[in-house]
């Protein structure tokens, strides 16, 4: 069966200190994988999208890598801040280029 | 303007009424999206809608139905929901050029009683 699993449902981090989420899938072949974050009664907002092709991607403080090979995607936040406390998702398209689907989510709290 | 905009923020109805959601983007996307979220869980894709035609449905059930009049505009109709329809109700827009970012609105919190 195909599955998005982010590997923490809940992670706590020292503010300052670099969190690293994992989203691993199996029995999908995406073209592109993304990562979102959404805050409580809210809706997602996109931060980084990277392709089949690209190994990493960075954006500020945002840093992702996809391992085609393994099917893993992580996700860091360096020099967190409380700001960045939030659910964090990630999303590959899995039928054509506009279906997509989301991982389960990691609730990121980053403690001052 | 990068916003997608839903309204109402919440719905109250019952289980033999006849209600809409509404989303609207003014960004020139040509893909529109309605997503299902329950609490705890990631949003589900219900509907997409490529230059103003159906592209995809999910298996959503009939008492489902969506709409799109314009390039701009979503609709979502409910009509014989049941108490587990009870959900926060996404819109989402894209380019649909192959960059598949996706921007969301601020959803409809439905509650069916």
């Amino acid at each position: 069966s195909q599955k998005i699993e982010q590997n923490s449902e809940a992670l706590n981090i020292q503010e300052g200190k670099t969190a690293t989420l994992t989203c691993n899938y199996t029995n999908y072949s995406p073209a592109y994988l993304q990562w979102y974050r959404q805050d409580p009664g809210r809706g997602p907002v996109f931060l980084l999208l990277i392709r089949e092709n690209e190994k990493e991607k960075r954006k500020e403080r945002l840093k992702v890598t996809f391992d085609t090979t393994l099917k893993q995607s992580l996700f860091h936040i360096t020099a967190s801040q409380p700001a960045d406390s939030a659910t964090y998702l990630c999303a590959l398209n899995s039928g054509g280029y506009q279906k997509v689907t989301f991982g389960t989510g990691t609730k990121l709290q980053v403690i001052p | 303007d990068t916003e997608v905009t839903q309204t109402p923020k919440h719905l109250v109805m019952g289980m033999t009424n006849k209600k809409s959601l509404k989303c609207e983007q003014h960004m020139g996307h040509r893909a529109m999206y309605w997503y299902k979220q329950k609490a705890k869980k990631p949003p589900e894709l219900m509907f997409v809608y490529s230059y103003e035609k159906l592209s995809i449905n999910e298996s959503v059930p009939s008492r489902f139905s969506p709409e799109c009049p314009n390039s701009s505009l979503l609709n979502l109709h409910l009509h014989a929901l049941q108490p587990e329809d009870s959900a926060l109700y996404l819109c989402a827009s894209s380019q649909d050029n192959r960059d598949e970012t996706q921007y969301f609105g601020p959803g409809t919190r439905l509650l069916v009683l």
